[in-house]
């Protein structure tokens, strides 16, 4: 069975960098697929953040560009998530989920880790 | 990008009552082959969101089949019938169409 688990620091200062952790097990991720992250807010809207896919090419969400880099570790089967320059509308509940991408079937997040809480606060 | 608009945002429901909740695209959800990237999940509190529906209609593995999708273009329809205790929670849609991804704004479903 696929598995995510997200873990994190839990706590950064504004200004400063946040870094997230996904361990896949049950499935690698170079077979293919998309890996992601997404956030929800306090208030319960979802934000899809950018993805790392199976062969490694990156997509994000335009919203975050600068800001935002998605790597991957192979031999430990885990991605990660670097946002740069936070602030205190970066405080969200960040999650991984696995993206099914097929020409006729489309694109949806078929897998999702429990969820990680990062609050930005000095 | 796509603006998806969600209704209700809320929805108090009996249980064994019938619903639906409706997303709404800013731009038609085909894209040039024909093929519409709508899906649907429940978050339940504590857990992770979980995959209810794809491709406007399709249930995804283990998913009861009071939950059905329906609808093109720009409008979508989640219907729940004989609604239980175990379906109270969130429910998004997601656009898969365009780049950004993204989700509607939610609603929550839960007791009179």
């Amino acid at each position: 069975d696929v598995q995510l688990q997200e873990s994190g620091p839990g706590l950064v200062k504004p200004s400063q960098s946040l870094s997230l952790t996904c361990t896949v097990t049950g499935y690698s991720i170079t077979s293919d697929y998309a890996w992601n992250w997404i956030r929800q807010f306090p208030g319960n809207k979802l934000e899809w953040m950018g993805y790392i896919s199976y062969s490694g090419s990156t997509s994000y969400n335009p919203s975050l560009k600068s800001r935002i880099s998605i790597t991957r570790d192979t031999s430990k089967n885990q991605f990660f998530l670097q946002l740069n320059s936070v602030t205190t509308e970066d405080t969200a509940t960040y999650y991984c989920a696995r993206l099914i991408t097929t020409v006729v079937e489309g694109y949806y997040f078929d897998y999702w880790g429990q969820g990680t809480t990062l609050t930005v606060s000095s | 990008d796509v603006v998806v608009t969600q209704t209700p945002l809320s929805l108090p429901v009996s249980f064994g009552d019938q619903v639906s909740i409706s997303c709404r695209s800013s731009q038609s959800l085909a894209n040039s082959y024909g093929n519409t990237y709508l899906s649907w999940y429940l978050h339940k509190p504590g857990q992770s969101p979980q995959l209810l529906i794809y491709g406007i209609s399709n249930r995804f593995s283990g998913v009861p089949d009071r939950f059905s999708g329906s609808g093109s273009g720009t409008d979508f329809t989640l219907k729940i019938s004989t609604i239980k205790p175990e379906d109270l929670g969130m429910y998004y849609c997601l656009q898969g169409t365009h780049q950004p991804l993204t989700f509607g704004a939610g609603t929550k479903l839960e007791l009179k």
